[in-house]
């Protein structure tokens, strides 16, 4: 149990497109999903924090208009990264939080962008 | 503020032999959980081990077990005869408000045969 997909894995595109990412909770409801970035041989840096039904809340630095976030049901999130550029590559890694007073968040196997 | 620290930037260890990956946190809240993850060179964070603040017992999952010392606040985890597929990243990490987590900044393990 708690599988938390993230789709697709590995993207390409030219600078200027927008890419979209998505986060799915498998076999639990997510109240709370989290998107992180991560550079090379960094830690995780959260990004921004998303409610089911709200706006997300977004991390000091991070760019809302850039990073758009949705999390249109208990189940799926979506990242958005508009107007890609090449400082955007990253490897993009979501979890999600079933809430319910537990502690463990349960991680998504990565998204690595990289923007021509 | 919180805060999480991993002070082993790279650690080799023989494989077979046990290995411990320091962490120390910070915190004010006298309630918070403790993690550790496993990152593969695919990069997936593969979910270890917690420990919550008031469990009176450390934690074990198979192979590993977290040494948690509260006065210290350290909660290092001991990998129990090291095997090749452990050669990993490691990250500590504590929860936070609203359930984020604050990362350590990792241990990069590599396990010799």
């Amino acid at each position: 149990g708690a599988v938390v997909s993230q789709h697709p894995s590995r993207v390409i595109c030219k600078s200027g497109t927008s890419v979209k990412i998505e986060c799915r909770s498998l076999d639990f409801q997510a109240t709370t999903m989290f998107w992180y970035r991560q550079f090379p041989k960094q830690s995780l840096m959260l990004m921004a924090t998303s409610n089911e039904g709200s706006k997300a809340t977004y991390e000091q630095g991070v760019e809302k208009d850039k990073f758009l976030i949705n999390h249109a049901s208990l189940t799926l999130s979506t990242l958005t990264v508009t107007s890609a550029h090449p400082e955007d590559s990253s490897f993009y890694i979501c979890s999600a939080h079933p809430g319910q007073g537990l502690d463990t968040q349960y991680f998504g196997p990565g998204t690595r962008l990289t923007v021509l | 503020a919180q805060k999480i620290t991993q002070t082993q930037p790279g650690m080799f260890v023989q494989e077979k032999e046990a290995v411990t990956l320091d962490c120390t946190y910070d915190t004010s809240d006298p309630s918070y959980g403790l993690f550790w993850y496993k990152q593969p060179s695919s990069g997936e964070m593969i979910f270890l081990i917690y420990q919550g603040s008031y469990d009176q017992q450390n934690a074990t999952e198979g192979r590993y077990s977290l040494n948690f010392q509260k006065a210290r606040k350290s909660a290092n985890l001991v990998i129990s005869a090291s095997q090749l597929g452990d050669s990993a990243m490691y990250f500590c990490a504590m929860r936070g408000s609203n359930y984020q987590l604050i990362w350590g900044a990792g241990t990069k393990l590599i396990i010799k045969p």
